[in-house]
């Protein structure tokens, strides 16, 4: 069976910290999928990137940066100088080809806040 | 482009009463996915289409359930007999492709359901 496990239910920062949301994930297949999406208050899950299992290099998008270790089973994510705007829950996902090789399967989310 | 649309985005149903869903996916995405998401969880995989059939209803939580795609596009997610426990946020979700572990699930805003 696939599981995501997103052992942070809720962060606190200051404007301008960094924070790390961590990741870990159990699944079988060697080929697979994660993903990170973002809920703000509005509902919308907006997706951030997806990477394949084959491809470890880290990546970095502007302020966002994730660190994939399959040694590790862990594909984490942490946004640089924080900013209110980051405030959301964060979801880490998985798809593999266990289950139908379409359904994404979620973490429970990281709670977000960052303040003044 | 437009980005996928649901409607209504606030339901309140009597317990007992029929509802029904809808799920405008992005034009020309083949794939359609609907997911329940309970408060402070995350979404939980409900059903999948490619394009007018439906090829997984592994997730549907009781034969209460039940989704449609008659014309390959929009979708219908209708609810018989609305029980207490069905108030969740149902997410609806589309990708370019056939269903496929590689492909990117773009989501909409979600209908919020609460059964009385």
């Amino acid at each position: 069976a696939q599981k995501v496990t997103q052992a942070q239910t809720e962060i606190s920062v200051v404007e301008k910290e960094d924070v790390t949301l961590d990741c870990v994930y159990e699944t079988r297949d060697t080929t697979y999928y994660l993903f990170w999406y973002k809920q703000p208050p509005s509902g919308e899950l907006v997706f951030l990137i997806r990477r394949n299992s084959f491809d470890e290099q880290n990546e970095i998008s502007g302020r966002y940066s994730w660190n994939f270790q399959k040694s590790t089973s862990s594909f984490n994510f942490t946004i640089t100088a924080s900013q209110v705007v980051d405030s959301a829950v964060y979801f880490c996902a998985l798809s593999g080809e266990t289950g139908g090789g379409n359904k994404l399967t979620f973490g429970t989310g990281t709670q977000l806040k960052v303040e003044l | 482009g437009a980005g996928v649309s649901q409607s209504p985005r606030y339901k309140v149903a009597k317990r007992g009463q029929d509802v029904a869903l809808r799920c405008d996916p992005i034009s020309g995405h083949v794939s359609l996915f609907w997911y329940q998401q309970a408060l402070g969880q995350g979404p939980e995989f409900l059903t999948y289409f490619q394009n007018e059939a439906q090829l997984d209803k592994s997730g549907l939580p009781s034969d209460r359930f039940f989704a449609e795609r008659p014309e390959g596009s929009v979708s219908t997610l209708k609810i018989q007999r609305t029980q207490q426990e069905d108030s969740a946020v149902y997410l609806c979700a589309s990708s370019l492709v056939s269903g496929h572990s590689t492909d990117t699930q773009y989501f909409g805003p979600g209908t919020r359901l609460t059964v009385l």
